[in-house]
């Protein structure tokens, strides 16, 4: 079956400090990955997506297929990146979204 | 524009109750997803709605869980008499295209407790 694992329930690191949030996925043929994040008190949405290979507040994400993985990254955290992150893989052109537990990211001041 | 809205946003009922949620997708959005998420868990998929067809109800947990988007736009999910392990939030998503291959806007969410 099909599964997005986030081994990391909570992350918490310094403002300033580098982040990584990881996510590893079972599908052996070709996914699609998504980050979502959730802001508090806030809706899910969507951060990035592996193939628009673009940087979202600073944010960016390479799906390693070698390694089924699809960390998020960020350089220099800031207060602000505090939210839910998810990370999500669709099979193919299926539509169902395959989701992971998510990680909880507090940036401390 | 107005994004997707869902109601009520917090619903509590006591176990054998029928319960019915509502989503507001996005207007002219054609694909309608219902997401069912466990506390401390990720959403997980229950139904996919293109237009007023329901598509694929695979992820829907029994025969107790019944949805419909009669007129291709409101949906809602019912619940019939409710147990204790459907109390999760349920979430209610949506997207312009076909097969929700374009961008899933999600609403915020239906709170649901049963006791």
């Amino acid at each position: 079956a099909q599964r997005v694992t986030q081994p990391e329930k909570l992350l918490s690191v310094f403002k300033g400090a580098p982040v990584e949030l990881k996510c590893n996925y079972s599908y052996s043929g070709s996914p699609e990955l998504f980050w979502y994040v959730q802001y508090s008190r806030q809706r899910l949405q969507l951060l990035l997506r592996h193939i628009s290979r673009e940087s979202i507040k600073g944010f960016t994400a390479d799906l390693n297929k070698g390694e089924t993985s699809f960390h998020l990254k960020k350089p220099f955290a800031q207060e602000e990146d505090s939210a839910m992150y998810y990370c999500a893989h669709r099979r193919g052109s299926n539509y169902q979204l395959i989701w992971g537990a998510g990680t909880k990211l507090i940036i401390k001041p | 524009g107005a994004g997707v809205s869902q109601s009520p946003r917090y619903k509590v009922a006591k176990r054998g109750q029928d319960v019915a949620l509502r989503c507001d997708p996005i207007s002219g959005h054609v694909s309608l997803f219902w997401y069912q998420q466990a506390l401390g868990q990720g959403p997980e998929f229950l139904t996919y709605f293109q237009n007023e067809a329901q598509l694929d109800k695979s992820g829907l947990p029994s025969d107790r869980f019944f949805a419909e988007r009669p007129e291709g736009s409101v949906s809602t999910l019912k619940i019939q008499r409710t147990q204790q392990e459907d109390s999760a939030v349920y979430l209610c998503a949506s997207s312009l295209g076909l097969a929700g291959v374009e961008t899933q806007y999600f609403g915020p969410g239906t709170r649901l407790l049963v006791l």
